[in-house]
């Protein structure tokens, strides 16, 4: 059974960083590309980021880049976001999602096949 | 990128119809036959429903049924249940190796 569970949200002041990890076991994880999506409260979801399975190709939305950085360990089965110079508008519920397949490209099976149950991030003075 | 166009609410009676649309542009649906359904009930993961448009996951009832033309595309919910209560979203492939997500569509029954 696939589970993703993610861990590091909490309050955390305008300007700082927080690290988001993501627990992924019941597949080969190093064979799937991995993504964060967030949602806001009252908003509906916002692809953030993604990076293929190997780790080597990461991609990122207009509203992070330069602020968050995607990264993963296989060994351990874990992908993380590390997330930096946050602002309030980076208040959200996080979710990590399984892409059922290996690199982030326009293929066939392009879509998030699994996902957690998010951890929460709030941005307050 | 400015997210799909989705309808905010739509709703109906158990046993009935329903038909969620989503519509992009050139960048996306346009481009990719790569659109997607989620269904999201709070404090719950999302589950996907559709992929590469019409495509089914083993284990999604055949209640759910999706198709795209053009720059728009449709989620059909066939016999309505109770528990089919919940926000609908589409996402698609927007090139660039991105994806853009709709708004997101409040269903009641």
């Amino acid at each position: 059974e696939v589970q993703l569970v993610e861990s590091g949200g909490g309050v955390v002041q305008p300007g700082g960083s927080l690290r988001l990890s993501c627990a992924a076991s019941g597949f080969n994880f190093s064979n799937y590309a991995m993504s964060w999506v967030r949602q806001a409260p009252g908003k509906g979801l916002e692809w953030v980021s993604a990076l293929s399975g190997s780790g080597l190709g990461t991609y990122y939305a207009d509203s992070v880049r330069g602020r968050f950085t995607i990264s993963r360990d296989n060994s351990k089965n874990t992908l993380f976001l590390q997330m930096n110079s946050l602002r309030a508008d980076d208040t959200a519920l996080y979710y990590c999602a399984k892409i059922d397949v290996v690199v982030v490209v326009p293929a066939k099976g392009l879509h998030f096949d699994y996902w957690g149950q998010g951890t929460l991030v709030t941005v307050s003075s | 990128q400015s997210a799909l166009t989705q309808p905010a609410s739509v709703s109906g009676s158990p046993g009935q119809s329903i038909t969620i649309s989503c519509t992009g542009t050139d960048s996306d649906l346009g481009s990719y036959n790569l659109l997607s359904w989620y269904q999201h009930h709070p404090g719950k993961a999302p589950k996907v429903l559709i992929y590469e448009d019409s495509k089914r996951p083993s284990g999604v009832s055949n209640r759910f049924s999706g198709s795209k033309s053009g720059y728009t595309a449709s989620l059909t919910i066939s016999g309505l249940q109770p528990e089919d209560e919940g926000d609908y979203y589409c996402c698609s492939y927007a090139g660039s190796n991105s994806f853009i997500f709709g708004g997101g569509t409040k269903l009641t029954v």
